[in-house]
């Protein structure tokens, strides 16, 4: 099994420009969720997603879309990339109220 | 806000001695505490989790003792090893809502 899939690992973008971070899971989850670690904040939650067709803010929301596309995708979208996004992204699934799956990150410079 | 409070931010131990991580929360509607480790480029990957029903649970060198009434549980390490130098969160969940701590980064000397 490959549990949490993201793409692509490393990126770099200029302000304002866009992109999507793609995840995939194969472990027939319902929850997904999209976390940003930056140094000395943890992680953080952007974006979950309880079950497919359902999505819903976390805390840090702003400047950032998702897409929960069928049960086994969810993708992040940065419609136009600021510096203080950058940051390293990741992936992560889970049936409810149960351990996290997290997938190896993106690594995004924004500059 | 910070709902998970986790302390130290860094810790040095010696090989063969004991690692301790602290972790504080607020929330009571959290059920399920879990510790996540972190290598350097790799994601998080769960080491060990509690439920607030049962206030010691133990796997390996590795224990968490909780404590319901002051909100409070830890992680312990026992005979800490070279290898387990990594990064430790400890997170507090309910439902599908996970929070989690800053991090402590774990040096275990040789």
């Amino acid at each position: 099994n490959a549990g949490v899939t993201q793409t692509p690992k490393f990126q770099v973008l200029k302000t304002g420009q866009s992109m999507t971070l793609q995840c995939a899971q194969d472990m027939n989850h319902n929850s997904m969720y999209w976390y940003r670690q930056d140094p000395g904040m943890g992680l953080r939650l952007i974006y979950y997603s309880a079950s497919e067709g359902t999505t819903d803010k976390g805390e840090v929301p702003n400047g950032y879309n998702v897409s929960r596309l069928n049960k086994r995708e969810f993708s992040l979208r940065l419609e136009s990339a600021a510096p203080s996004q950058t940051s390293v992204y990741f992936c992560a699934s889970s049936r409810v109220n149960e351990k996290l799956f997290f997938g190896s990150g993106t690594q995004l410079s924004v500059l | 806000q910070q709902q998970v409070k986790q302390s130290p931010q860094s810790l040095i131990v010696q090989k063969g001695g004991i690692s301790i991580i602290n972790c504080a929360y607020e929330n009571t509607a959290f059920d399920y505490f879990p510790w996540y480790q972190q290598f350097p480029g790799k994601g998080p990957a769960l080491l060990i989790a509690i439920r607030p029903d049962v206030s010691e649970k133990k796997e390996g060198r590795f224990t968490i003792s909780f404590n319901k009434s002051a909100k409070q549980f830890s992680l312990h390490i026992m005979d800490s090893q070279p290898g387990d130098s990594a990064t430790y969160f400890c997170a507090a969940s309910t439902g599908n809502q996970f929070y989690f701590g800053t991090g402590t980064s774990l040096t275990v000397i040789p």
